[in-house]
């Protein structure tokens, strides 16, 4: 069973802080990953997604890939209270379309 | 459409009654999934369509779920004799159906299933 692991939260930051949002993944020949943020009620929206090692930024988001240790991340810089949502991260596996996700984390940003 | 659309946005039903879920992917979209999200829960695989071919349906539960694809637009998702177990949100996605960034999955607003 392939699996996609989230701390549940709440992970609660202060405003304009940094959040870190962590996940690891099960299966080594997992290619894709996916970042979405879903607000209480709402449908999944993509923030980021990335293939290759190491970082790639846009705007306030930062994603971090690391295939060796199987681990993927999202960095928010300047977290403000909109950003408070739950965090699903998503792996696509190699000869699969589907998504599997984990069960998301959710942030809190105190104003 | 400028979305996916699913429809209806809810439906409360009886143990023991069929329910019809409809997608209408985003227009030019040939992948299309389905996946269902239980309270306070990740999302789990359904069902993929490509075109009007389902070549991933590992994910349905049992043979009370089904679904189709008709004109490599339109899905349907079927649930025959209902339970409550299958109260959940029912989120329909599409994508451009092709490698690298063709991958993304958009998700429509979902369907917010009771069984009563």
């Amino acid at each position: 069973q392939k699996e996609v692991e989230q701390n549940s939260g709440p992970l609660s930051v202060p405003e304009g802080a940094i959040a870190s949002l962590n996940c690891t993944y099960s299966d080594r020949g997992s290619q894709s990953f996916f970042w979405y943020r879903q607000y209480s009620g709402k449908s999944p929206e993509l923030i980021m997604f990335i293939y290759s090692n190491g970082d790639k930024e846009d705007g306030r988001f930062t994603a971090q890939l690391n295939k060796a240790s199987q681990y993927v991340s999202l960095l928010i810089r300047d977290s403000q209270p909109s950003d408070s949502a739950t965090y699903l991260c998503a792996v696509k596996d190699t000869g699969r379309r589907a998504l599997t996700f984990g069960s998301g984390t959710r942030l809190q940003v105190q104003p | 459409g400028a979305g996916v659309s699913q429809s209806p946005s809810n439906k409360v039903t009886e143990k023991g009654k069929d329910v019809e879920l409809r997608c209408d992917p985003i227009s030019g979209h040939t992948a299309l999934y389905w996946y269902r999200q239980s309270l306070g829960q990740g999302l789990e695989f359904l069902i993929y369509f490509q075109g009007n071919s389902a070549p991933d349906k590992s994910g349905l539960p049992s043979d009370r779920f089904s679904a189709e694809r008709t004109g490599g637009s339109v899905s349907t998702l079927t649930i025959q004799r209902t339970q409550q177990e299958d109260s959940a949100v029912y989120l329909c996605a599409s994508s451009l159906g092709v490698a690298g960034q063709g991958n993304i999955q958009y998700f429509g607003a979902g369907t917010r299933l009771s069984v009563l």
